[in-house]
């Protein structure tokens, strides 16, 4: 069992260029979403998603796009990267609870963004 | 708009003590409160999930408590171990938008010494 699996580990970028990282997991879980963490500022919520074809912004999500066209992968695009984007982003997932039965969330290991 | 913290941000402890992490939230209308550990250039581990009707949770050396009409919950970790040493994050669930969000503490650091 992968659970989530998050690739690249590691990338870095030159100001402008666009890429996709990518999240996919195993458990089959209807909730999906994208986290940032940056020094000082703790885990943002980008974009999140609770169910295929279903997204929805979080905190911030300027800069970045987000589609799950299936329960397994929810990728997330950076259109024109930025120096701000430089963070480390997480995807995590979970079952979808009503509030009184939420699983608890599971976290891939990150993915360490340079933007220069 | 809800606001997790946490108190303090580093902590430094010599190994076989008992001790006590702290995280309060703003606004008592959550679903529940999770407890994460995150491991140097790895992801977040839920360690412990306590529902908003309940008190407390154990896991082995961990209990977490829950006190929502005070917005306050603690992490006590009982005899620390050196392997304990990691950061430990609060977050909350709450209803946004028709959906579930969680909102996270910046965490707090916690050295155990040999």
């Amino acid at each position: 069992n992968a659970g989530v699996t998050q690739t690249p580990k590691f990338q870095v970028l030159k100001t402008g260029q666009s890429m996709t990282l990518q999240c996919a997991q195993d458990m089959n879980h209807e909730y999906m979403s994208w986290y940032r963490q940056d020094p000082g500022m703790g885990l943002r919520l980008i974009h999140y998603s609770v169910g295929a074809g279903i997204t929805d912004q979080g905190e911030v999500p300027n800069g970045y796009n987000v589609s799950r066209s299936t329960t397994e992968d929810f990728p997330l695009r950076l259109l024109s990267a930025a120096p701000s984007q430089t963070s480390v982003y997480f995807c995590a997932s979970s079952r979808q609870g009503r509030g009184w039965d939420n699983q608890p969330q599971h976290f891939g290991d990150g993915t360490r963004l340079s933007i220069l | 708009k809800q606001e997790v913290t946490q108190i303090p941000a580093a902590l430094s402890v010599p190994e076989g003590e008992n001790l006590v992490l702290n995280c309060s939230f703003t606004d008592s209308a959550i679903y529940n409160l999770q407890w994460f550990r995150q491991d140097p250039g790895k992801g977040l581990t839920s360690l412990l999930l306590i529902q908003s009707s309940q008190r407390e949770q154990t896991s082995g050396r961990l209990n977490a408590s829950l006190d929502k009409s005070s917005g306050r919950s603690t992490l006590y970790i009982a005899a620390s171990q050196p392997g304990d040493s990691a950061t430990y994050l609060c977050a909350v669930t709450i209803s946004q938008g028709g959906s579930e969000k969680l909102v996270f503490g910046k965490g707090t650091k916690l050295t155990v010494n040999p």
